[in-house]
């Protein structure tokens, strides 16, 4: 079955970095885009980066666009965000999600999530 | 940037028809994906490409779109539906991706 399970969450300082890792099973990982949202505490969900199946191309929304890097290992099937230059308003619990493709957009598996807090 | 825009609120009584929409200038080139979001859980799609259900999802929900506005219906809405809502698509370039501002359903 497909997983989805994040890890790296955790408290950090204003302006320090942390890398946020997403394990996946159960699929054939190097054939899917593969996304990051999260979500304020008490607020909604905001899309954050996108990567395609082979890392050849990146989007980012703009609030995080120069401070985070999304990126991915399809031989450890495990996919990345590097956070720099973090913000209190980063603070959200951050979920790793998969696109189905086949002409669809739809992000059909999703993990739990981590919770990263910026926080001095 | 793009946005979606969604009532910040619905509330209707068990077996009630609800209605949730979502406005976007490019929904009429791009599909719109609504997802569920119960308390302290990850989002679940209920309607992708703007009208097809997922299987395990009840007959109940159904999704549709016209111009600048998708609709996700939930007909006959049990006290389990409550949960913010979220609709889900795409701007113009399809490269970037944008989640609406959610709805709370409320169902008493």
């Amino acid at each position: 079955q497909v997983q989805l399970v994040e890890s790296g969450g955790g408290v950090v300082q204003p302006g320090r970095s942390l890398r946020l890792s997403c394990a996946a099973s159960g699929f054939i990982f190097s054939t899917y885009g593969m996304h990051w949202v999260r979500q304020a505490p008490g607020k909604g969900l905001e899309w954050v980066a996108l990567i395609w199946y082979d890392g050849s191309n990146k989007y980012y929304v703009d609030s995080v666009k120069g401070r985070f890097t999304i990126s991915r290992d399809n031989s450890n099937n495990t996919l990345y965000l590097q956070m720099n230059s973090l913000r209190a308003e980063d603070t959200a619990v951050y979920y790793c999600a998969r696109e189905s493709g086949e002409l669809s957009l739809v992000l059909d598996y999703w993990g739990q999530g981590t919770l990263v807090t910026v926080s001095s | 940037s793009y946005e979606l825009t969604q009532p910040p609120s619905v509330s209707v009584s068990p077996g009630q028809t609800a209605r949730i929409t979502c406005s976007g200038d490019a929904l009429p080139r791009k599909y719109a994906y609504w997802y569920q979001q119960k308390s302290g859980q990850a989002p679940v799609v209920v309607i992708y490409d703007d009208s097809k259900r997922p299987s395990g999802i009840p007959e109940r929900f159904s999704g549709s779109s016209s111009g600048t506005m998708a609709t996700l219906t939930i007909s006959g809405a049990q006290v389990e539906d409550e949960a913010d809502y979220y609709c889900y698509s795409a701007d113009s370039s399809g490269n970037h991706r944008v989640f609406g501002g959610g709805t709370k359903l409320t169902v008493l």
